[in-house]
């Protein structure tokens, strides 16, 4: 069975400091899909990067980048030169091919705090 | 902003109660998913519906029950509802081919059980 694990549950940084977050998974598809997830103090989830499993390349957007590395099945997103706007919660998640739907199985998210 | 939209954002109802939370999903998207964040368990997928009929199923429980009309928005039934009910459930939808779509989610409707 599909399974998403995010050690961290609470990170604490200083401003302008770079963190990463790390994502674990289990599966026993070979095609699959990963996503990271943001849900800032107002509730919502905001979707952030979508990797399929045959797609090694890590991937950068401004501060943010993904390092995705199937030897380790892990799926790490660093945030460099933090803000304190980037305070949120964060979820790794993963659908497997396997399913007849598109489910996501979440991780338990890790709760990242940017001090000014 | 996402293009999914829920509603009520907050209900407030009794142990026993029954409720209705109503979602429209992204224009074009076919697929909607429902899913429950609460302290003890997380995020949990409950349902999800493609074009009206009903693709998956996840831990939901017997007393909650979907639906997706012909208009593409959907309902999540929750009844004879307890304190642990209580919790935030989100709705997200998707174009809706198979594995190859990204799941927008909604605001989010926080249930609080009494």
């Amino acid at each position: 069975a599909q399974k998403v694990t995010q050690a961290q549950t609470e990170i604490s940084v200083v401003e302008k400091e770079d963190v990463t977050l790390d994502c674990v998974y289990e599966t026993r598809d070979t095609t699959y899909y990963l996503f990271w997830y943001k849900q800032p103090p107002s509730g919502e989830l905001v979707f952030l990067i979508r990797r399929n499993s045959f797609d090694e390349q890590n991937e950068i957007s401004g501060r943010y980048s993904w390092n995705f590395q199937k030897s380790t099945s892990s799926f790490n997103f660093t945030i460099t030169a933090s803000q304190v706007v980037d305070s949120a919660v964060y979820f790794c998640a993963l659908s497997e091919a396997l399913n007849a739907g598109n489910m996501l199985t979440f991780g338990g998210g890790t709760r990242l705090m940017v001090k000014p | 902003d996402s293009g999914v939209t829920q509603t009520p954002k907050h209900l407030i109802t009794a142990t026993g109660q029954r409720v209705t939370l109503r979602c429209s999903p992204r224009s074009g998207d076919l697929s909607v998913y429902w899913y429950q964040q609460s302290l003890d368990q997380g995020l949990q997928f409950l349902i999800q519906y493609y074009n009206g009929e009903e693709r998956a199923k996840g831990n939901i429980l017997e007393r909650f029950s979907a639906q997706q009309f012909p208009d593409l928005h959907s309902e999540l039934n929750l009844s004879s509802l307890e304190l642990g009910d209580s919790a935030l459930y989100f709705c997200a939808s998707s174009v809706g081919i198979p594995h190859t779509d990204t799941q927008y989610f909604g605001p989010g409707t926080r249930l609080t059980v009494l």
